[in-house]
């Protein structure tokens, strides 16, 4: 167990539809991470936070938008989803956010598209 | 899209042969890292490299920077059935923040 917590574990949803997805970092952690896993991809970075500030950003699609609240919890929306949405979603912490922090990856949530 | 070219993709080995993978980018990385990922669940950090030419050790898992800073190898020794998964390479750059780039992955069954 990393102590970092995703909800769900699995969502089924339609395309056009729009989902939320949940993670609590480890205790004490600062940053934030979002990958995404698909098939044809593979591991993707999306975005990170630090402290609820935006440090970095990967591919995220403008249909994606994130966010982490003053009490370090991150939320990832995906808006008008779309078949190829579907894929794991990673969250990961970090204690400062810096290139050699350790990342401890949560258990994902599984994400399809109808 | 990906950047670290991982191979090979696949090995399928005996319970007790060593293993070999590695990791090549066209462009440097101050950081190469070293992740599994088992069925169901997040990757997990094996080792990490912050210097190049550095060779680390965790248990009979070995690592190496590659003096170019633009490749890492990961070798398991003895490997037992529990090795089974899937081993990605990473690469973090100081200017980019924590963002982690993958490789493919290579997926490892033994056969006991």
């Amino acid at each position: 167990d990393s102590g970092v917590t995703q909800t769900p574990k699995h969502l089924i949803t339609a395309t056009g539809q729009r989902v939320t997805l949940r993670c609590s970092p480890r205790s004490g952690d600062l940053s934030v991470y979002w990958y995404q896993q698909s098939l044809d991809q593979g591991l993707q970075f999306l975005i990170q936070y630090y402290n609820g500030e935006e440090r970095a950003k990967g591919n995220i699609l403008e249909r994606f938008s994130a966010q982490q609240f003053p009490d370090l919890h991150s939320e990832l929306n995906l808006s008008s989803l779309e078949l190829g949405d579907s894929a794991l979603y990673f969250c990961a912490s970090s204690l400062s956010g810096g290139a050699t922090d350790t990342q401890y990856f949560g258990p994902g949530t599984r994400l399809t598209v109808l | 899209g990906q950047q670290l070219n991982q191979s090979p993709q696949s090995m399928f080995i005996q319970e007790g042969e060593d293993v070999s993978m590695n990791c090549t980018s066209s462009s440097i990385f101050n950081t190469w890292l070293w992740y599994k990922q088992d069925p169901g669940e997040g990757p997990v950090l094996l080792i990490a490299l912050y210097k190049a030419g550095e060779l680390t050790s965790n248990g009979r898992l070995t690592a190496q920077f590659g003096i170019t800073r633009k490749d890492s190898f990961l070798n398991i020794s003895a490997s037992i059935p529990s090795d089974v998964g899937i081993y990605f390479c990473a690469g973090q750059r100081y200017n980019q923040g924590g963002k982690l780039i993958f490789g493919q992955g290579t997926e490892l069954s033994v056969k006991p």
